[in-house]
């Protein structure tokens, strides 16, 4: 089992709708949370980092870490066309080898105008 | 406050050859991590580096790869002798302890 699991998509939706992603862990030892945009050829881009359980908000961004049944969300409303990208869910714990940062695989996502 | 910077972002090296990917990380950052990113594939965890030291390197394939993060300069990553099948993107990210971490853009190396 992948400590991580994201469905890779491809995701595709018409401008306006919300998307909804998701991913599920296995090590409850994991703390941090976090949500990366990765457009073509480019790095990946920090949307949002959480600690521990509950929800986040940041702008049209909304995060939802749920640790009893290991499931993150990341909520996008309102979606626009420059939304399409790869985003992908990252994990870790709080020391030593505990620190590195455990990917999922990315889900693409397609925003249609 | 620049962004993690790695150079150069394009490296093209013949079989045999050696590739030196280097990374400077975010001001007041003292942790550095190198992920490789096959074309098509997710990212996959490289190591994990200190200041002098090397935290983990589990990702790291047992030959021809190494690392290093100084205590003055940038990180480098070195691969000695590449293959056809180290052609990838590798990118580095770093942080402060105990925060989120930054990527740069990468360095897409492509032997021929």
């Amino acid at each position: 089992q992948k400590e991580v699991e994201q469905d890779p998509g491809p995701l595709s939706v018409p401008e306006g709708a919300i998307v909804s992603l998701n991913c599920t862990y296995s090590n409850s030892a994991f703390q941090y949370f976090m949500w990366y945009r990765q457009y073509s050829r480019k790095g990946p881009e920090l949307l949002m980092y959480t600690y521990s359980s509950g929800n986040k908000e940041d702008g049209r961004f909304t995060t939802q870490v749920d640790k009893s049944s290991k499931y993150i969300s990341l909520f996008i409303r309102d979606s626009q066309p420059s939304d399409s990208a790869t985003y992908l869910c990252a994990t870790h714990g709080n020391a030593g080898n505990n620190r590195k940062l455990i990917w999922g695989l990315g889900t693409s996502l397609a925003v249609n105008p | 406050n620049a962004g993690v910077m790695q150079n150069p972002r394009h490296l093209v090296r013949r079989r045999g050859q050696e590739a030196r990917l280097r990374c400077s990380p975010m001001k007041g950052h003292s942790h550095v991590y190198w992920y490789r990113q096959l074309p098509e594939e997710g990212l996959k965890f490289m190591v994990y580096l200190q200041k002098e030291n090397i935290i983990d390197e589990s990702g790291m394939p047992k030959e021809r790869f190494s690392a290093e993060f100084p205590k003055e300069g940038p990180s480098i990553l070195r691969i000695q002798q590449v293959v056809r099948g180290d052609s990838a993107a590798y990118f580095c990210a770093s942080s402060r302890k105990g925060a989120e971490a930054f990527f740069g853009q990468g360095t897409r190396l492509t032997v021929v």
